[in-house]
């Protein structure tokens, strides 16, 4: 049971170039997310998945796009890099997006450098 | 607007001393209350939760936090510190309208000495 997974681990991208970070959870949760972390801000959410097939802009969803590709993979793909993406990006999961369920697990991070 | 606000963003403590980490939340509504906690080259995870009830609630590794709903605060507390506490602990507060939307506060950063 690896809980929520992420890959990569660490990338540096070049300002304008693409990516795609990938996510997946093996504990049959409904609800995912796509956060980044940068110091002295905390978590700040970018898009999430309430239900398979559904997405949904969060707080800091501009230069971003996501898939929710089946239940257990959501991925976030930046089109054209900036340097303000420098950040520490995580995948989160829950049971449903509501109570008393709605505690998050987290997976393990990717670091991202756009220079 | 919602937010989630911790009071210290770096704490030094010796092993042994006694920790409350401050958070306060600015919402009317109905909220339930987080802790998590990352330690070093690990990824976040759950140290306590408040969603109902019992408003001292306890979690992992001796750490309890309580909720005062008229002072819209949810301080976490430990009476005696391990250096294996060094940590970034984050308050966080999903409100339970308009989709059940979860804040996170900046974070709190904590050093305990051996």
């Amino acid at each position: 049971n690896a809980g929520v997974t992420q890959t990569p681990k660490f990338q540096v991208l070049k300002t304008g170039q693409s990516m795609t970070l990938q996510c997946a959870q093996d504990m049959n949760h409904n609800s995912m997310y796509w956060y980044r972390q940068d110091p002295g801000m905390g978590l700040r959410l970018i898009y999430y998945s309430a239900s398979e097939g559904t997405t949904d802009k969060g707080e800091v969803p501009n230069g971003y796009n996501v898939s929710r590709l089946n239940k257990r993979e959501f991925s976030l793909r930046l089109e054209s890099a900036a340097p303000s993406q420098t950040s520490v990006y995580f995948c989160a999961s829950s049971e449903s997006r509501g109570p008393p369920y709605n505690e998050q697990f987290f997976g393990p991070g990717t670091r991202l450098t756009v220079l | 607007a919602q937010s989630v606000s911790q009071h210290n963003h770096h704490v030094i403590l010796s092993e042994a001393a006694s920790l409350e980490l401050g958070c306060n939340y600015s919402y009317g509504g109905t909220v339930n209350l987080f802790w998590y906690v990352q330690y070093p080259g690990q990824h976040l995870q759950l140290l306590l939760k408040y969603f109902s009830g019992d408003p001292l609630v306890k979690g992992i590794k001796g750490f309890e936090a309580e909720f005062i709903k008229s002072k819209f605060s949810f301080n976490l507390r430990k009476p005696s510190v391990q250096w294996s506490d060094t940590a970034e602990y984050f308050c966080a507060a999903s409100l339970l309208t308009g989709g059940f939307k979860t804040i996170f506060g900046a974070g709190t950063r904590l050093f305990v000495k051996a």
